[in-house]
């Protein structure tokens, strides 16, 4: 069964830095691409960021972007999200998700972050 | 940058169709995606590559996408069909996922 959790979520000031951690099990995790989709309440769905199989490729969002940075470690099958320079409107529900071509097949419950001071 | 319509909001009444549809520039040449996001939960995708389901969704669900305009069908509504349905493309000319602002479908 595939499994996606996240972590790492919480109450940080603006300015503050987090870092969010996705575990995955039961699948092939060094193959796959992920994904960093994010929901703030009450809205809609808004992508964060890429990261091919290999971390070669990575894409970011224009509003993350010199901000955030994703990574992985196919040796411990985690996905990571580190935050910098966090704003108010970066508070949502941050979900992990597996790539499956240009969608993403499997999601995580998400980790909820808070920006306020 | 690219941008998806759907409508905010469809109604439908139990065994009819519902159609939510995805608005965008071209979209017919593009992978178009759905998901399903019930409340308190994460997304499920329902199709993915215009048309296609993934395994365990069921036969209802369906989509199509021609011109500039994709649409996901599903029919026989049944209660448990009431979500927010997102659409979702990869925009190639700048290297960057889009979502659709998201559909309510409320089931009468």
């Amino acid at each position: 069964e595939v499994q996606l959790v996240e972590s790492g979520g919480g109450l940080v000031q603006p300015g503050g830095s987090l870092r969010l951690s996705c575990v995955a099990s039961g699948f092939t995790f060094s193959s796959s691409e992920m994904n960093w989709v994010r929901q703030a309440p009450g809205k809609g769905l808004e992508w964060v960021s890429y990261i091919s199989n290999t971390g070669f490729t990575i894409y970011y969002a224009d509003s993350v972007k010199g901000r955030f940075t994703i990574s992985r470690d196919s040796a411990k099958n985690s996905l990571f999200l580190q935050m910098n320079s966090l704003r108010a409107e970066d508070s949502a529900v941050y979900y992990c998700a597996r790539g499956k071509g240009s969608s993403s097949d499997y999601w995580g419950q998400g980790t909820l972050v808070t920006v306020s001071s | 940058s690219y941008v998806l319509t759907q409508p905010p909001s469809v109604s439908v009444a139990p065994g009819q169709t519902a159609r939510i549809t995805c608005g965008g520039n071209n979209i017919g040449s593009k992978s178009v995606h759905w998901y399903q996001q019930k409340p308190g939960q994460a997304p499920v995708l329902v199709v993915y590559d215009d048309s296609d389901r993934p395994s365990g969704i069921p036969e209802r669900f369906s989509g199509s996408n021609s011109g500039n305009t994709a649409t996901l069908t599903i029919s026989r509504v049944e209660g448990g069909d009431e979500a927010d349905y997102y659409c979702q493309v990869w925009d190639s000319s700048s290297d960057l996922v889009v979502f659709g602002g998201g559909t309510k479908l409320t089931v009468l």
